[in-house]
């Protein structure tokens, strides 16, 4: 079965940097692409952006780009979201989750997520 | 940037049917997607392509989208279909994506 298993609650300082990693299984790594949502206490969910799984292309939410880097790791099927110069806005539980459909024409519709990590910014 | 429009709140007597609505001047050439997020909980995908269940989502829940809205209807509401839901749609070219920003949905 499909499962995205996500790295533990961080603590940080305002304008530090911050990378969670999201480790996927249970499915062939290079055919689906992954999201990155995020939703701060109390909030909405807010799509930050979308990592190809089989080329590594990233793309970034406006709001979000300069500051956040999306990567992957094929040899551990694993992808990473570094986001960096830290406000306490930014304090949020971090969501990966995976693309419905296998890359194609349809991408950056997720489907199956992982727990969420939750990231503590303080000032 | 796009964005997505949903009332905050929906209360509805059990039994009685539900009605979401998401407006956002693209849905009339892109399709929306709803999620169903219990508290605590990651979001799960109940409606995808404007009107499609995916395998495991009940009957009751459904899709549809007209012009620039989208609504999700629960029929028959209960006290387990409590939740935030939220839609999720593209921007033109399909770069952005964006989600609504949730409507609770209470049954009492």
């Amino acid at each position: 079965q499909v499962q995205l298993v996500q790295s533990g609650a961080e603590v940080k300082k305002s304008g530090a940097s911050v990378k969670v990693s999201c480790k996927t299984s249970g499915y062939i790594f290079d055919n689906f692409g992954l999201n990155w949502v995020r939703q701060g206490p109390g909030h909405g969910l807010e799509w930050m952006g979308w990592v190809s799984a089989k080329s590594g292309d990233t793309n970034y939410t406006q709001k979000f780009q300069g500051r956040v880097t999306m990567t992957k790791d094929t040899a551990t099927s694993t992808i990473y979201m570094e986001l960096r110069d830290l406000k306490p806005s930014d304090t949020a539980v971090y969501y990966c989750a995976r693309d419905r459909w296998v890359e194609g024409p349809r991408v950056a519709v997720p489907d199956f997520w992982g727990q969420g990590t939750l990231v503590t910014v303080s000032s | 940037s796009y964005e997505l429009t949903q009332p905050p709140s929906v209360s509805v007597s059990p039994g009685q049917t539900a009605r979401i609505t998401c407006s956002g001047h693209l849905l009339s050439k892109k399709y929306v997607y709803w999620y169903q997020q219990k508290s605590g909980q990651a979001p799960v995908m109940v409606i995808y392509e404007d009107n499609k269940r995916p395998t495991g989502t009940p009957e009751k829940f459904s899709g549809s989208s007209s012009g620039a809205m989208a609504s999700l209807i629960i029929s028959g509401a209960q006290g387990e279909d409590e939740a935030d839901y939220y839609c999720y749609s593209s921007d033109n070219n399909d770069d952005s994506w964006v989600f609504g920003g949730g409507t609770k949905l209470t049954v009492l």
